[in-house]
């Protein structure tokens, strides 16, 4: 069974600055996707980043880039220059087979 | 906006009762997905169509079912609602069969609440 583990329940920073949430999942597929999802208050899951298991190549979009270590399965975000906008949950997800795993989600909060 | 839409955003009800939430994915895509998002359970899969028919099965209990029309918009029926069903319900879709070389686009989703 596919599994994703999010260690942080919670995440601070401060405004401006960077913050790195950290994702680990487990599998036996070869092939798949990995992608951070971003839930603020309104509760719509927002596709942030998505990650190709067969790219070497780490996935950016605009101040998001994530860190893919295949060996280790281990797949963190990084916010760089952090505003507030960015403060929600954030979903690790796993995609493998015809669904969605996800991690319990971390919150990231950020102070003004 | 992701392009998939979901009715009603809310729904209040009662135990025993049965309801139907209705989700149209974005142009284009033929997978629908239905997701349960619960504070205990947090985000589990349910079930995916394809182009009409069952593809994948998740923790869907069985008085739940789901069918996606020949327009592509999909409805879950929950029946004999039970109090811990209260949870929010996304619909996701893409434009793929297998998930996994995929990226699913969530709808807003709609609350449930069982009273």
């Amino acid at each position: 069974a596919q599994t994703v583990t999010q260690s942080q329940p919670e995440m601070s920073v401060q405004e401006a600055e960077t913050v790195t949430l950290s994702c680990t999942y487990d599998t036996s597929e070869s092939d798949y996707y990995l992608f951070w999802y971003k839930q603020p208050p309104s509760r719509q899951m927002i596709l942030v980043i998505r990650q190709e298991a067969y790219k070497q190549q780490n996935a950016t979009e605009n101040r998001f880039s994530v860190n893919f270590q295949k060996a280790a399965k281990s797949f963190s975000l990084k916010i760089s220059d952090s505003q507030l906008g960015d403060a929600a949950m954030y979903f690790c997800a796993f995609n493998a087979g015809n669904m969605l795993t996800f991690g319990g989600g971390t919150r990231l909060m950020v102070k003004p | 906006d992701s392009g998939v839409t979901q009715t009603p955003k809310h729904l209040i009800t009662a135990t025993g009762q049965r309801v139907t939430l209705r989700c149209s994915p974005r142009s284009g895509d033929l997978s629908v997905y239905w997701y349960q998002q619960s504070l205990d359970q947090g985000l589990q899969f349910l079930i995916q169509y394809y182009n009409g028919e069952e593809r994948a099965k998740g923790n869907i209990l069985e008085r739940f079912s789901a069918q996606q029309f020949p327009d592509l918009h999909s409805e879950l029926n929950l029946s004999s609602l039970e109090l811990g069903d209260s949870a929010l319900y996304f619909c996701a879709s893409s434009d793929k069969d297998r998930a996994s070389t995929d990226t699913q686009y969530f709808g807003p989703g709609t609350r449930l609440t069982v009273l």
